[in-house]
């Protein structure tokens, strides 16, 4: 089956500064790749997608990037900001509808 | 407004007991879906279900067992509760072409 693999772990960043997450997965079928945002106590939140017929996709401060090749994907975030603190997660899908396998989580503090 | 219902939503049992976590949908998905967070490993497929007929093992489904009533209902169930199996759980609905997950509240289970 599906595996992904996600780092960092933990990110620590400063109010401005830009936040990198990055996923690898295994099944070169996978074809859809989600971020799922989860602030403290509460559920995941799709926040943005990314199909593999797609090198790139932005919505206002957050992108993410795919490398079918090298079967990785990445969720940059620009001038973060307190509201950013949260846990990101990555995953992958053969197909919309499908179900996800998900990466193990990126814990995101924005300092002030 | 549509949407995803766990109940209930923090529970402590006894090792050996038996527990059904339940879920329900207003969003008209057929598709649903228990996860299991624990921290640092992410969300884990627990069982999924694609209709009423239809049920599928995930990841970890040793120890769990689930039960589909209806389009809107799918419940989880351990049969004779684990101290390892303290953790969240989420259930989560997707539509066939819709490729958003939908996730319910949480139930935060502790087994003790």
């Amino acid at each position: 089956g599906e595996n992904v693999e996600q780092h960092p772990s933990t990110l620590s960043v400063q109010e401005g500064d830009s936040a990198v997450i990055k996923c690898t997965y295994s099944d070169s079928a996978s074809n859809y790749f989600p971020w799922y945002k989860q602030e403290l106590g509460k559920r995941p939140q799709l926040i943005i997608d990314i199909r593999s017929n797609v090198g790139e996709k932005k919505d206002q401060r957050i992108a993410v990037t795919l490398n079918k090749t090298a079967k990785h994907f990445s969720l940059h975030i620009t001038e973060t900001q307190p509201e950013d603190s949260a846990v990101y997660f990555c995953a992958a899908s053969m197909a919309a509808g499908n179900k996800l396998t998900f990466g193990g989580g990126t814990r995101v503090l924005v300092k002030p | 407004d549509a949407d995803v219902t766990q109940t209930p939503r923090n529970r402590i049992t006894k090792t050996g007991k038996r527990i059904m976590l339940e879920c329900s949908q207003t969003k008209g998905h057929d598709r649903m879906y228990w996860y299991r967070q624990d921290p640092g490993l992410g969300l884990r497929l627990i069982y999924y279900s694609f209709d009423v007929k239809d049920i599928n093992k995930g990841e970890i489904s040793d120890g769990y067992s689930v039960s589909r009533q209806a389009q809107a209902k799918f419940s989880l169930s351990l049969e004779s509760a684990i101290p390892n199996q303290t953790a969240l759980y989420f259930c989560a609905t997707m539509g066939q072409t819709n490729t958003e997950a939908f996730f319910g509240q949480g139930t935060r289970l502790t087994v003790v």
